[in-house]
């Protein structure tokens, strides 16, 4: 059964801090994986990966697949209370257009 | 920029109702989904639709529900006879092509329904 997993569960920081976030996956036919923010409505797109070791940026956030570990993290530097909510991981595999989530990670950023 | 809106944010009915949730997808993509996702547990996939039919559903999707584009902007979500545990949120998304190619999901603020 094609799976997601996150880790950790929940995370609490100080402003400043820099985390990492974990995600695996056991996915038959990988074909990408996605982060997204979700802040009590709506998962926000973040990134998609699709390549091994290609980092991708964005102001504080940056992101890197390893497909051969079967893993991806997602950095946040220099972390703000704003970036509190719910990091989710999401995979796609084989002939579908379904996603795969993960359970999440909750961060909670403290002034 | 663009985004996926629903409506309503929070419906609340009684079991055995019928229910419809409103969705206008962002308006140059091809691919409708809705997810779901129960208080604490994952986002899960519930269905695809593409060229005017379901491309995909989930065990999820069984005969209490169905799905319509009713007009070249709305899309729907209808559960024919609520039951306690459809109790979640509902997300609509959309995307310019499918999975196949990779293309992320944009979702919409989502429609918390209640069953009681």
């Amino acid at each position: 059964e094609d799976k997601v997993v996150q880790s950790p569960l929940s995370l609490v920081v100080h402003e400043g801090d820099t985390v990492t976030l974990n995600c695996s996956y056991e996915v038959t036919n990988f074909r990408s994986l996605l982060w997204y923010k979700q802040e009590k409505k709506a998962p926000t797109f973040l990134f998609m990966l699709t390549s091994s070791g290609i980092e991708k940026k964005s102001g504080r956030l940056s992101s890197i697949l390893d497909k051969k570990e079967l893993f991806s993290i997602l950095n946040i530097t220099a972390t703000q209370t704003g970036d509190s909510a719910v990091y989710l991981c999401a995979v796609y595999g084989g002939a579908t257009n379904k996603l795969i989530f993960g359970t999440g990670t909750l961060l909670a950023v403290q002034p | 920029e663009p985004e996926v809106t629903q409506t309503p944010s929070h419906q609340v009915t009684q079991m055995g109702q019928e229910v419809i949730l409103r969705c206008v997808p962002i308006s140059n993509h091809l691919y409708f989904y809705w997810y779901r996702q129960i208080l604490g547990q994952k986002v899960e996939f519930l269905v695809s639709f593409y060229n005017n039919e379901i491309s995909e559903k989930s065990e999820i999707f069984d005969d209490q529900f169905s799905v319509e584009r009713p007009d070249g902007s709305n899309f729907t979500l209808k559960i024919r006879s609520t039951k306690l545990e459809d109790s979640a949120m509902y997300f609509c998304a959309s995307s310019l092509r499918g999975g196949s190619y990779n293309s992320p999901l944009h979702f919409g603020n989502g429609t918390r329904l209640t069953v009681t």
